[in-house]
C-alpha cells in the first residue's frame, strides 16, 4: 500500500528555520509534491521533486532521496503568515496523488 | 496560468438533495481531473480520478453510485453527491492535470466546495 509520514505537529520562532520531513513507502513512485494549506482554504503548490537533490524557491526548498524514500520541505526566515498546515504528497505513474496527514506549523512571534 | 475554477464555493442543503459541483480548468486543457474530500482536522483523502471520455476511477471504499462523476470535456468535470446526508459534509476540492508532458507543478487545485447537509 501507500503511506506517507510526517510530524503532526511543528512550533518555531519567527525569523528560524524549520525542517518538515516526509518518508514514504509506496511502489511505483514518480515524485513528492509539499503543498501548504491555511485553516478553511484549498491547497497551495509549493514545490515538487521527481529527481534527487534539492529545489529552491524563494524561502521555501525541498528535498528528495529516491533511496532513502525520504524528503524534506525546508522553509527558512519564518514569517506569522507561514502559519499553516504542509502536506508532502507522492505522485505516482497515473499522476494520482497521494497526501500525508500533514504538519501544523505553528509560528511563534 | 493554469486556473482551476470550482463552483460553488459553498452549498447547505437538506439531507437527501444530490448535490452538483463543477470544476473547470480554465486556461488549458485537462487529459485528468481529480477529486478529493477533506474532513476537518484531515488530509485529503482521493475519492476518484476522471478522464475525459472515459468513467471515473474510484478509490477503494468510495461509492461510485453515490458519488457520480463526468467528465465531458477536457476543461470541466462534475462531481454529483447523489441523495445527501449529514456524513457527507466536507470539503471537496477537485485538482487537473495539464495536457502537457511536462509541468513542474503535477496538478492544479481548484479552491474547494464546503458542503454542508442538514
Amino acid at each position: 500500500g501507500q503511506s506517507l509520514e510526517q510530524p503532526s505537529e511543528v512550533t518555531a520562532v519567527e525569523g528560524a528555520i524549520v525542517q518538515i520531513n516526509c518518508t514514504y513507502q509506496t511502489s511505483g513512485f514518480y515524485g513528492l509534491s509539499w503543498y501548504q494549506q491555511h485553516d478553511g482554504g484549498a491547497p497551495t503548490f509549493l514545490s515538487y521533486n521527481a529527481l534527487d537533490g534539492l529545489e529552491e524557491t524563494g524561502r521555501f526548498s525541498s528535498f528528495l532521496s529516491r533511496s532513502d524514500s525520504y524528503g524534506y520541505l525546508l522553509l527558512q526566515e519564518l514569517q506569522m503568515k507561514d502559519s499553516a498546515s504542509y502536506f508532502c504528497a507522492e505522485m505516482d505513474s497515473s499522476y494520482k496523488l497521494i497526501f500525508g496527514s500533514g504538519t501544523r506549523l505553528l509560528v511563534r512571534p | 496560468g493554469a486556473v482551476v475554477s470550482q463552483h460553488p464555493s459553498w452549498v447547505i442543503c437538506k439531507s437527501g438533495t444530490s448535490v452538483k459541483i463543477e470544476c473547470r480548468s480554465l486556461d488549458f486543457q485537462a487529459t485528468t481531473m481529480f477529486w478529493y474530500r477533506q474532513f476537518p482536522k484531515q488530509s485529503l483523502m482521493l475519492m476518484a480520478t476522471s478522464n475525459e471520455g472515459s468513467k471515473a476511477t474510484y478509490e477503494q471504499g468510495v461509492e461510485k453510485d453515490k458519488f457520480l462523476i463526468n467528465h465531458a470535456s477536457l476543461t470541466l468535470s462534475t462531481l454529483t453527491v447523489t441523495s445527501a446526508h449529514p456524513e457527507d459534509s466536507s470539503f471537496y476540492i477537485c485538482s487537473a492535470r495539464d495536457r502537457q508532458v511536462y509541468s513542474n507543478q503535477p496538478q492544479h487545485f481548484g479552491d474547494g466546495t464546503r458542503l454542508s447537509i442538514l
